[in-house]
């Protein structure tokens, strides 16, 4: 059973470029969360998608957007990033969207703009 | 809105103590709870998940514990290594939603000496 892969490994951008980062889910899961977790802090829920469609979303502005494919696969992109955007970014699977089912985490995408 | 506490920020014990992590949270109405483990720059292994309905989880050296009415979990280590350095995570899941949002405290470094 393959685990949560998550691409790229490392990243760095310049403060008003866009980025993409990709998430595999863990087999037979449908749902993917993407975290943000900035130096020193707890990962901060950005949004959820289920089945190809945004489930659920955080505190974050709508430059922050996300794809789902249907091999359930899926992309975080961010537009105009800030410095504040430098950020570890952790995506998790689950067999489900509610809060009963439990969320695998990837090894992140570290992102530093500059 | 949602908060989570870890008390201490940071911990350093000889090798071979018993410690124990402390997390608070606000909402009464918690769904479950998780333990985490995050080694320097890598993503999240989960230890324990108590669900709402329980007390307790072990996991080997490793015991959570869940009380719902003062909004307070702890993770006891047993005979800690110096293989457990590393930063300790929990994280909420108030439920509520159609989507699991976990909800993290900022951590708690634990640094086990030698």
């Amino acid at each position: 059973e393959t685990g949560v892969t998550q691409s790229p490994t490392h990243l760095i951008k310049t403060r008003g470029q866009q980025v993409t980062l990709r998430c595999s889910s863990q087999s037979g899961h449908n749902t993917v969360s993407w975290y943000q977790q900035a130096l020193g802090q707890g990962p901060q829920f950005i949004f959820q998608y289920y089945r190809e469609e945004e489930n659920g979303r955080g505190n974050f502005p709508p430059r922050f957007s996300g794809l789902q494919f249907p091999n359930y696969s899926s992309e975080l992109n961010v537009n105009a990033l800030e410095l504040d955007d430098s950020a570890l970014y952790l995506c998790a699977s689950s067999s489900g969207r509610g809060p009963g089912y439990e969320q695998y985490f990837g090894p992140g995408t570290r992102l530093t703009v500059t | 809105k949602q908060e989570v506490t870890q008390i201490p920020a940071a911990l350093s014990v000889p090798e071979g103590e018993n410690l124990v992590l402390n997390c608070s949270f606000t909402d009464s109405a918690i769904y479950n709870l998780q333990w985490f483990r995050q080694d320097p720059g890598k993503g999240l292994t989960s230890l324990l998940l108590i669900q709402s309905s329980q007390r307790e989880q072990t996991s080997g050296r490793l015991n959570a514990s869940l009380d719902k009415s003062s909004g307070r979990s702890t993770l006891y280590i047993a005979a800690s290594q110096p293989g457990d350095s590393a930063t300790y995570l929990c994280a909420e899941n108030a439920g509520g939603t159609s989507y699991g949002k976990l909800t993290f405290g900022q951590g708690t470094i634990l640094t086990v000496h030698p």
